[in-house]
């Protein structure tokens, strides 16, 4: 069956640092959603990619689709205390009809 | 609008004994979802709900079952609780298949001794 796997499953980073979360999907996706769950929280929708190659960003958060539709990333810059968190991605299949949710990267940032 | 709410918040059983979890949105929305999240497992789906009167079996259907009376209401049944159950459970919803956003409710926490 469809699978997303999230890498790394904890991220650990110093407040003004960068880092990436990556998501990958055992088969081509349709699309592919992120979400944002804060600590005691829910989560929140924070944007979906439909193109291949697909780039977008929203102010310290860039987010990437691959050219085959099988992988995503998250690139964050400039760490704040606000980004600590758990990121998921969500891959959508059409002919399926299915979203799978990937296991999370959670973040914890050092000040 | 309140958006996806939960009910109840916090909710502790004894192994055998049922309970509803009822989730309610204000959006109009046609599809709803509930999942259940363990630590390190993500979020799984359990049962979902493409419009009024329809029910499907998600990824973990076991142990629960659900109805969808009514277009804002989705409610999610144990019938007869296990300390597997013990979870975090969410409620969505979004507005026709998931090609759309998920609006997630605040969860409950349900603990299964």
């Amino acid at each position: 069956g469809q699978q997303v796997m999230q890498i790394p499953q904890y991220q650990h980073v110093q407040e003004g640092e960068d880092f990436t979360t990556y998501c990958n999907s055992s088969t081509t996706l349709s699309n592919i959603q992120w979400y944002k769950q804060r600590p005691g929280g829910h989560p929140v929708f924070l944007i979906q990619l439909v193109k291949s190659g697909e780039v977008k960003k929203q102010k310290r958060l860039t987010f990437q689709f691959g050219e085959a539709k099988k992988n995503s990333s998250l690139h964050i810059t400039a760490t704040q205390t606000t980004d600590v968190g758990t990121y998921f991605c969500a891959g959508f299949k059409a002919a399926g009809n299915k979203l799978t949710f990937g296991g999370g990267t959670r973040v914890l940032v050092k000040p | 609008n309140a958006g996806v709410t939960q009910t109840p918040k916090f909710r502790v059983l004894k192994t055998g004994q049922s309970m509803t979890l009822l989730c309610a949105q204000d959006m109009n929305h046609e599809y709803m979802y509930w999942y259940r999240q363990d630590p390190g497992m993500g979020l799984r789906l359990i049962h979902y709900s493409v419009g009024e009167g329809t029910t499907a079996k998600g990824e973990v259907p076991d142990g629960y079952n659900v109805s969808r009376l009514k277009k804002q209401n989705f409610l999610l049944g144990l019938e007869s609780a296990a300390p597997s159950q013990t979870s975090v459970y969410f409620c969505a919803s979004n507005r026709a298949s998931y090609f759309y956003e998920q609006y997630f409710g605040p969860g409950t926490r349900l603990t299964v001794t």
